[in-house]
């Protein structure tokens, strides 16, 4: 069965010092892996798209990387601003037939 | 980056009642859109991928008569729940998908309903 796992749940860093978060999956056709990112009550923001082993994408303060079970996202030097709901999808694809299958996220806090 | 539009961003309704909600995609043609909802705290899962001019594609488990999905052009999906009730309060989100592929998939800003 297909399964997309992030960890931590949720992760608490004071302004500054850098983490990673993961996600590992089980999926059988992968295309392609997604980071988003989600604030409350609102849909989710695209980060990055990644498609192979090896592979590594930066953005500012974030850089996600990939391997053939999981992928990380790295957070250098993190601000109040980056307090967010992180969220990780693998597409699967089946004869034609696509999907985004959703970890359930981390929740980072930032605090000053 | 391309930008998709749902509207509204709240509704609360009575019991027994229908709600429409839509999803626009503003400046790209979307020949995939898909809806999700997501309850507190959990993933984002998929409830119908609709292709434009042709019937959705319901994930199993979602009734496709209480969730009805028209995909009428290339710009506009819509999502109405049939006779909603309580349970079907939650927080449900469409995305799109231009024509280029699998690059990425934007999502609007998302429409939370509640069914008193």
């Amino acid at each position: 069965e297909d399964q997309v796992t992030q960890s931590p749940e949720a992760l608490r860093l004071q302004e500054g010092e850098s983490s990673s978060l993961n996600c590992s999956y089980t999926v059988s056709g992968l295309r392609g892996l997604f980071w988003y990112r989600q604030d409350p009550g609102k849909g989710p923001e695209f980060l990055f798209t990644l498609y192979s082993a090896g592979e590594e994408k930066e953005k500012e303060r974030l850089k996600a990387t990939l391997t053939k079970k999981e992928s990380f996202l790295h957070i250098t030097a993190p601000k109040p601003e980056d307090s967010a709901t992180y969220l990780c999808a693998v597409l699967r694809g089946s004869g034609g037939y696509n999907k985004l299958i959703f970890g359930a996220g981390t929740r980072l806090a930032v605090h000053p | 980056g391309a930008v998709v539009s749902q509207h509204p961003s709240r509704v609360i309704c009575k019991s027994g009642t229908s709600v429409k909600i839509e999803c626009r995609s503003l400046d790209f043609q979307a020949t995939t859109m898909f809806w999700y909802r997501q309850f507190p705290k959990q993933s984002l899962m998929l409830m119908a991928t609709s292709n434009e001019g042709s019937k959705a594609t319901y994930e199993q488990g979602v009734e496709k008569d209480k969730f009805l999905i028209n995909h009428a052009s290339l710009t506009l999906s819509t999502l109405t729940v049939t006779s909603a009730h309580p349970e079907d309060s939650s927080f449900y989100i469409c995305s799109a998908r231009d024509a280029g592929g699998w690059t990425e998939a934007f999502f609007g800003q998302g429409t939370r309903l509640t069914v008193v």
